[in-house]
C-alpha cells in the first residue's frame, strides 16, 4: 500500500523556469510533510517541510503547497538552476519524530 | 558535529554470508532510524530506536535482520544469511525525540551503505 505517491518519475525543465513536483497521499493521519533531495550515492537531504495546519511554506526559491482536502502537495522551485538536478522525494509522518513514509521520487533535470 | 556517519560505504558479499553495518548518529540526537532503499523506490522504514530501546520494527525486518543500539549511541544492523534480494542502500537517520524547531527539521540522514549480494 503506497501511502505517498509521486506519479511523475521524471521531469525536465529549462534553467530559469519553474519546476513543479507533485505528491499525493492517502493516509489522513499524516500531519507533517517533507521534501527531500537526493544526489546519487548520497543520503537524502532535507529541503523543506510543511505542517498540516498550514497551506504554504516558503524558503528562498522553494515553496511547498498543501491541499489537505485533495490530499495533495506540491513543491515549486523558482527559478530552477542546474544544481537542482536530483531526485526529489516527498515524505510524510504523523505524531512528531517517528518513521517517515517516502514516495518513490521524481528525478528532476534542469537543462542549462 | 560531522552529521550522521555510516560505515562501510560499500559492501560486496557472497550469498549466505553475514554482514554488519554501523551508524553513528548526531551526538545530541536520541532517536535513530534505519531505512532501506532499492532502485527506483523511496527509502522504506525498517526500525527505530529511542536511546537503546527499539521502539518499532517494520514487517520488512525479517528474522535474518537484527538491529542494536547497546549504549544509546551508535547502532549496528546485521543481516544473516544474505540473499540477493537484500541488495540495497541501507540508510541511517537520527533526530531529537521532540522537535526543537520544525522550521529546521532535525531528521538527518547519513550517506548510506550500499550492499551488493552476489
Amino acid at each position: 500500500d503506497q501511502q505517498v505517491k509521486q506519479n511523475s518519475p521524471s521531469l525536465s525543465v529549462q534553467e530559469g523556469r519553474i519546476s513543479i513536483l507533485n505528491c499525493d497521499y492517502t493516509n489522513s493521519m499524516f500531519d507533517y510533510f517533507l521534501w527531500y533531495k537526493k544526489y546519487p550515492a548520497e543520503g537524502p537531504t532535507f529541503l523543506i517541510s510543511i505542517s498540516s495546519i498550514k497551506d504554504k511554506n516558503e524558503d528562498g526559491r522553494f515553496t511547498v503547497f498543501l491541499n489537505k482536502s485533495a490530499k495533495h502537495l506540491s513543491l515549486h522551485i523558482v527559478p530552477s538552476q542546474p544544481g537542482d538536478s536530483a531526485v526529489y522525494f516527498c515524505a510524510a509522518n504523523s505524531g512528531g519524530y517517528q518513521k517517515v513514509t517516502f514516495g518513490t521520487g521524481t528525478k528532476l533535470q534542469v537543462i542549462p | 558535529d560531522t552529521g550522521v556517519s555510516q560505515d562501510p560505504r560499500h559492501k560486496i558479499t557472497k550469498r549466505g554470508q553475514n554482514v554488519t553495518f554501523r551508524c553513528d548518529p548526531i551526538s545530541e540526537h536520541n532517536r535513530l532510524y534505519w531505512y532501506r532503499q532499492t532502485l527506483g523506490q523511496g527509502p522504506e522504514f525498517l526500525t527505530y530506536f529511542q536511546n537503546e530501546a527499539q521502539l518499532e520494527k517494520s514487517r520488512l525486518l525479517s528474522d535474518r535482520f537484527s538491529a542494536e543500539r547497546p549504549k544509546g549511541s551508535f547502532s549496528t544492523l546485521e543481516i544473516q544469511r544474505t540473499e540477493q534480494g537484500d541488495s540495497a542502500m541501507y540508510l541511517c537517520a537520527s533526530s531529537p525525540a521532540t522537535p526543537l524547531d520544525r522550521n529546521t527539521y532535525g531528521y538527518t540522514f547519513g550517506s548510506g551503505t550500499r550492499l551488493t549480494v552476489v
